[in-house]
């Protein structure tokens, strides 16, 4: 069945850097794009940006469009969040997402477990 | 960016009960407005596509209509499992942006 697995929680200093990783099963992942979505503590949902897949092209939010890279490795289905000069506010739960596109309707179909991600020095 | 506002921000219910949450887009907003329910814990779900399309596997008995910028969920009958936060969510335009939830509770 289609999956979205990511890796595993940590634990980073203030001005560190996080990479997590969201392997894909399941489907054809260069037919779909991968969103990635974080949660701080007791709060909404905040989109951090976006991957095609298939061209490689991204797009970010503003608030981490200077600290954020979303990357993909076409060999092992795999995508990646890196998020660099980690602040305390970073602290949050962060999904990847399946950004599968119907028409020109976009929804997120398939998400991942969530990686619980916490800045503390 | 495009702000997503929903209402009620929390709402209790019985089993039974119809329960409407309302999402108001900043700006119009066309069809391209989503629902997803999230669980403590767990990762959202998509419950609604494209304002009206009920995601497969989605029981029948959750809804949603609205266009332009406006959009209503519905649960036409509220089950236990459906103590949940649900979240609108614009893809119209990025930034990508969603409400800022309905937590539902079961009395």
């Amino acid at each position: 069945q289609v999956q979205l697995v990511q890796s595993g929680a940590e634990v980073k200093k203030p001005g560190a850097s996080v990479k997590v990783s969201c392997k894909t099963s399941g489907y054809a992942f260069t037919s779909y794009g991968i969103s990635w979505v974080r949660q701080a503590p007791g709060q909404g949902l905040e989109w951090l940006g976006w991957i095609s897949v298939y061209n490689g092209n991204t797009d970010y939010g503003q608030k981490v469009q200077d600290r954020v890279s979303v990357t993909t490795d076409t060999s092992t289905s795999t995508a990646y969040m890196e998020l660099r000069s980690l602040r305390s506010d970073d602290t949050a739960v962060y999904y990847c997402a399946r950004d599968n596109c119907r028409g020109s309707y976009c929804v997120f179909d398939i998400w991942g477990q969530g990686t619980k991600v916490t800045v503390s020095s | 960016d495009i702000q997503m506002t929903q209402s009620p921000s929390s709402l209790s219910a019985s089993v039974g009960d119809r329960v409407t949450i309302t999402c108001r887009a900043s700006q119009t907003n066309s069809i391209y407005l989503n629902w997803y329910q999230q669980k403590p814990g767990k990762a959202p779900k998509l419950l609604i596509y494209a304002a009206a399309s009920l995601e497969s596997g989605v029981p029948s008995r959750f809804s949603g209509s609205g266009s332009g910028t406006h959009f209503t969920l519905t649960i036409s009958s509220l089950q236990p499992e459906d103590s949940a936060t649900y979240y609108c969510q614009q893809s119209y335009r990025t930034p990508y942006t969603f409400g800022q939830g309905t937590k539902l509770e079961i009395k």
